[in-house]
């Protein structure tokens, strides 16, 4: 069965770096883009960028540029995100989801890892 | 960017009521629209997607109709698992954005 699994929650300091992995299982991972979605606490969803599993080439939505980076390990299966460096407002719950149809909709998500950033 | 509005942002309902959700995109989307359902801690799920196709294994009950700029999620027979917050995404173009959420709450 489809399933993606993510790291687990992180407690970070301003100016730090994280690394959030999502590791796909039950499909070929190059036929599906992976999707980064962020929930602030309290928050709604917001699309972060996709990064395509084929070619390695990443989108990141406004917002989203600069301290943000979509990368991948096509030999494990794994896409990540990583922040650097990290702000307070960065503190929110990251999922991964697998693209389908036409690459936006969003069929199965990771467990979200809950990033908190604070002094 | 393409705006999502959702309306009610909230709403009571008691089980066995029938509920709508409605959602409006700034442009055409065609029938680009997603709905998702997320309860208190738990990952998104996606209900319903090209505006009015169920996804495996969700309930009939959940149905998604509309076209252009103006959709709506409907469940027919309310039950007590189906209180959560729902969220429409249009998958039209990116950015692929999100509608503001609409709370489902027990009257």
């Amino acid at each position: 069965q489809v399933q993606l699994v993510q790291s687990g929650s992180e407690l970070k300091k301003p100016g730090a770096s994280v690394k959030v992995s999502c590791k796909a299982s039950g499909y070929t991972f190059t036929s599906y883009g992976i999707n980064w979605v962020r929930q602030a606490p309290g928050q709604g969803l917001e699309w972060m960028g996709w990064i395509n599993t084929n070619t390695g080439n990443p989108t990141y939505a406004q917002g989203f540029t600069g301290r943000f980076v979509f990368s991948l390990d096509t030999s494990v299966s794994t896409a990540y995100l990583q922040i650097s460096p990290l702000k307070t407002e960065d503190s929110a719950v990251y999922y991964c989801a697998r693209g389908s149809g036409g690459g936006w909709d969003f069929d199965y998500w990771g467990q979200g890892t809950l990033v908190t950033v604070s002094s | 960017d393409i705006q999502m509005t959702q309306s009610p942002s909230s709403l009571y309902a008691s089980v066995g009521d029938r509920v709508s959700i409605t959602c409006r995109a700034s442009q055409s989307i065609s029938s680009y629209l997603n709905w998702y359902q997320q309860k208190p801690g738990k990952v998104p799920k996606l209900l319903i997607y090209g505006a009015s196709s169920l996804q495996s294994g969700v309930p009939s009950r959940f149905s998604g109709s509309g076209s252009g700029t103006d959709f709506t999620l409907t469940i027919s027979s309310l039950q007590p698992e189906d209180f959560a917050t729902y969220y429409c995404q249009q998958s039209y173009t990116t950015p692929a954005t999100f509608g503001q959420g609409t709370k489902v709450e027990i009257k």
